[in-house]
């Protein structure tokens, strides 16, 4: 079975903190994507990576930055975390190809103060 | 920004009853449409993978249509029961730009309660 773990369940921090949320998958998996969950928006693209190293902007990267330096780790760092950053984050990993399923982490609920 | 709508957005079916719901995408440079189903306090778990328009899928009681050419899918439960309870969510796939890559768009879900 396909196993994604996100580093935390639930975070609290403060306005201005430097906040990371990782995310490792355990099926040599070449994407990995992270996503934040509001309540009437539905899931939104953040970042995704299709190889060590690699990222490319999602929907809504503004305030966030990734760090892809192993495959099966991807992180998302928020450089300043703000009151508007509260929300459920879910990392997701898949094969290579958009056609391809992808695996979901249980989420982080992050909460800034 | 894909529009990826779902319609809709909640719904409340007696238990043994049979429900659909839809998901509208764009009909251009289509590649693939995704369905899962996210229970409450567990993670997202795919349900589908669709490619071709026409394209049928069944998953027990669950199954889904496809159109690409007039870009919707239609999700189908048959004999609704309780743990059919959950939110279904769809997402599109555009075709993937030359030496680049892409994510998936999300609709926003349809809410699925399952009344005793």
């Amino acid at each position: 079975d396909v196993k994604v773990t996100q580093s935390s369940r639930y975070l609290v921090k403060r306005t201005g903190e430097k906040v990371f949320l990782e995310c490792v998958q355990d099926m040599d998996h070449e994407n990995m994507f992270w996503y934040r969950q509001d309540p009437g928006l539905g899931l939104r693209l953040i970042y995704f990576s299709y190889d060590v190293k690699m990222k490319e902007k999602g929907d809504i990267p503004e305030g966030y930055s990734v760090s892809r330096e192993k495959k099966e780790r991807f992180s998302l760092i928020l450089e300043s975390a703000s009151t508007n950053q509260t929300s459920m984050y879910l990392c997701a990993s898949s094969r290579s190809g958009v056609q391809e399923t992808q695996y979901f982490g249980p989420g982080t609920r992050l909460l800034v103060l | 920004i894909l529009n990826v709508e779902q319609s809709p957005q909640s719904l409340h079916v007696q238990e043994g009853d049979s429900t659909n719901f839809t998901c509208s995408f764009p009909s251009s440079n289509f590649y693939a449409l995704h369905w899962y189903r996210w229970e409450t306090a567990k993670s997202p778990e795919a349900l589908f993978v669709m490619t071709l328009n026409g394209d049928e899928k069944k998953k027990g009681r669950i199954s889904a249509t496809l159109n690409t050419k007039e870009g919707y899918s239609y999700l189908y439960i048959k004999g609704s029961q309780p743990e059919d309870s959950a939110t279904y969510l769809c997402a599109f796939a555009g075709i993937v730009s030359v030496g680049g890559a892409d994510g998936l768009t999300f609709g926003k879900g349809t809410h699925l309660i399952i009344q005793p």
